[in-house]
């Protein structure tokens, strides 16, 4: 079984543009999360999506937004980028089934460089 | 805030050594993972532990989920150069209906183990 795909590996933008990051889930997996890594502040969560809705939010700026396509792909938007969002983003998919733990498994990320 | 502590943040040891690493937190999870990551890499998950109490082993890497759900312990015996990489505990909240948090992870900083030959 594949594992999650995040498209493109690489990135490199200057301050006020915007970018869209891809992630495509295990099959099967309907919760798709996605997460920000710094070294300073280490993994923060973004937000959820699960059956195409936002589940679950982080404590990021409007500036972040995703959305979640029928087959479970999940993309995400930063608009307007600073400094401060070079990062590496990685994307998680799960099961979500009630009862059962969720246990996340992930994807390789996107390394943003915002110059 | 982190809701859940990790220690030591770095740790360098000598290949054929022992270590563990501390996950702690004030909150229960219903769940707790363990990552390895490597740089540039995503975490890959190790082991998933969910009772209190519970004991799993992966070769040469021990994990313990405290009894009370709020701590873990990840003890690796005879460490080699290849387990060098970032850990991570992540915890999960099983909590259902409105609010609910299923669907996030709740990261500790990480400890970066170096293991020399």
């Amino acid at each position: 079984k594949a594992g999650v795909t995040q498209t493109p590996r690489y990135l490199i933008k200057t301050r006020g543009q915007q970018v869209t990051l891809s992630c495509s889930p295990i099959s099967g997996h309907r919760s798709v999360s996605w997460y920000q890594q710094t070294p300073g502040q280490g993994l923060q969560f973004l937000f959820e999506y699960f059956s195409e809705t936002q589940r679950n939010k982080g404590n990021f700026p409007g500036r972040f937004s995703g959305r979640q396509f029928s087959n479970s792909r999940s993309e995400m938007n930063v608009s307007t980028l600073e400094l401060g969002d070079s990062a590496l983003y990685l994307c998680a998919s799960s099961l979500r089934s009630q009862g059962v733990p969720d246990t996340q498994y992930f994807g390789p990320g996107t390394r943003l460089t915002v110059l | 805030t982190q809701l859940l502590e990790q220690s030591p943040q770095f740790l360098s040891i000598q290949e054929g050594e022992n270590l563990t690493v501390y996950c702690n937190s004030s909150s229960v999870f219903s769940s707790l993972q363990w990552y390895r990551q490597e740089p540039g890499e995503g975490p890959v998950l190790l082991v998933t532990v969910v009772t209190g109490g519970e004991v799993k082993k992966l070769k040469r890497l021990t994990f313990q989920f405290g009894d009370a759900r709020k701590d873990s312990s990840l003890h690796i015996t005879a460490a080699q150069p290849g387990d060098t990489g970032l850990y991570l505990c992540a915890g999960s909240h099983l909590v259902l209906g409105r609010g609910s948090t299923l669907g996030r992870l709740y990261f500790g900083r990480g400890t970066q183990l170096t293991v020399w030959p």
